[in-house]
């Protein structure tokens, strides 16, 4: 099985600038999580779909952020107007929906924000 | 609200030594699940285990075992023999159960940086 990939692995952008990420899933899992790790800290959640619906969102979730999964199957988080403070490690993870389901992270997509 | 406390912010072991990282957890739930995940310095994170709240029976695998303890809500990991690889960050993270007992998203704790040295 292909595991969770994430694109790209880096992104360097200036502040105000636009930054999108796409996140492809484990095939067949059905559901796909956004979570945000800064350094030190344990990742937190932002959002989560089942197939192509948004089912949850994180307060973190400000209004710049937006999530799509258009086709249930691959993800793109996006960020408008970047500020400092999202620089961070953006990961993504994917499990089938199940009883006592377990996720599994892609590779992450760090971004710095200038 | 679920709180997972990783108190162990920097644990150092020599080679072959056991090291145990410990996690508490706070949740009104009576289903949930409990993982620890390990993220070695690549930053990937890879699934170590997963732990239902019903099951408190203890798991070993090869040289990592399991002490999940309901009754002090903790859920602790021991490493044995430790090697040089084993170096990394590890993450206990807890999860709710929905009504149809799939799990929901992942509250993780800060983590416990583990360094083996040769």
């Amino acid at each position: 099985d292909t595991g969770v990939s994430q694109d790209p692995r880096h992104k360097i952008t200036k502040r105000g600038q636009n930054v999108t990420f796409r996140c492809d899933p484990i095939s067949e899992h059905n559901r796909l999580y956004w979570y945000r790790q800064t350094l030190g800290q344990g990742p937190e959640f932002l959002t989560y779909f089942q197939n192509e619906a948004q089912l949850e969102k994180s307060r973190l979730l400000s209004d710049r952020f937006s999530a799509e999964r258009p086709k249930g199957s691959f993800s793109t988080l996006e960020i408008q107007r970047t500020e400092q403070g999202d620089s961070a490690m953006y990961l993504c993870a994917s499990s089938l929906l199940m009883v006592a389901d377990t996720q599994y992270f892609g590779p992450g997509t760090r971004l710095t924000v200038l | 609200a679920q709180k997972v406390t990783q108190a162990q912010t920097e644990i150092s072991v020599v080679e072959k030594e056991d090291v145990t990282l410990d996690c508490v957890y706070e949740t009104r739930d009576t289903t949930y699940y409990l993982f620890w995940y390990k993220q070695p310095p690549s930053g990937e994170l890879v699934f170590l285990i997963r732990r239902n709240s019903f099951d408190e029976q203890n798991e070993i695998s090869g040289r990592y075992s399991w002490n999940f303890q309901k009754s002090t809500s903790s859920f602790n990991f021991t490493i044995t023999a430790s090697q040089v690889v084993d170096s990394a960050v590890y993450f206990c993270a807890l999860s709710e159960a929905t009504s149809s007992g799939s799990a929901r998203q992942l509250t993780f704790g800060s983590g416990t940086q583990l360094t083996v040295l040769p």
